[in-house]
């Protein structure tokens, strides 16, 4: 069947730590990624997002990173911070027409300070 | 920073009933979407609207769901005959174009008794 979904329920880090979230997709067709921040009682908030034409884009202490041919994306977090503590969505969208997104199920990230 | 903002923040309704949950998406955008997400669980797509029409909408969407732009700035969803298990966040999302980053609310946790 076709899904997103990541790898992990939870993850905890030492705060200055780095962090790798990671997520698995199976529909070949996804152009587009995007990874998304919620905090609790929160939309998810947008933090960066790839096109299939590319296989690493940086932001402000983050890196996504996509593997295609083995359909897999992360999301590395330098120097976590314990504003960083979320629940973490990656979500694909698929080629053509569509704009619709399909989100994974969520990873949380616990930040130790 | 625009955002996207949805109200009330909480509703509870009585099965059966009627519910508009409103949003005013961020100004210059031209697509708009309506996710769900069940307490716990992971966010749903239920129907994308573009240039006053549905573009596309899942298998949730169903006869009872329906959604309006009644003026130049609100986008709404209406559940005509709500059950118990319309209970969840709805979120309203909205993108410049379709191929953006979609931006999110923060949500109208429905509550059905």
């Amino acid at each position: 069947g076709e899904s997103v979904g990541l790898h992990l329920p939870t993850l905890s880090v030492q705060e200055g730590d780095n962090s790798i979230i990671n997520c698995a997709y199976s529909n070949s067709a996804s152009d587009y990624f995007i990874w998304y921040k919620q905090e609790s009682g929160k939309g998810p908030q947008f933090i960066i997002d790839i096109r299939s034409n590319m296989d690493k884009r940086q932001g402000q202490r983050v890196t996504v990173l996509l593997n295609k041919t083995v359909k897999h994306l992360s999301l590395q977090i330098a120097a976590t911070q314990p504003g960083d503590s979320a629940v973490y969505f990656c979500a694909e969208r698929r080629g053509g027409a569509n704009s619709k997104l399909t989100f994974g199920k969520g990873i949380t990230l616990s930040v130790r300070p | 920073e625009p955002e996207v903002t949805q109200t009330p923040s909480h509703q509870v309704t009585q099965m059966g009933q009627e519910v508009i949950l409103r949003c005013v998406p961020i100004s210059n955008h031209l697509y708009f979407y309506w996710y769900r997400q069940i307490l716990g669980q992971k966010v749903e797509f239920l129907v994308s609207f573009y240039n006053n029409e549905i573009s596309e909408k899942s298998e949730i969407f169903d006869d009872q769901f329906s959604v309006e732009r009644p003026d130049g700035s609100n986008f709404t969803l209406k559940i005509r005959s709500t059950k118990l298990e319309d209970s969840a966040m709805y979120f309203c999302a909205s993108s410049r174009e379709a191929d953006q980053p979609q931006h999110f609310g923060d949500g109208t946790r429905l509550s059905i008794l």
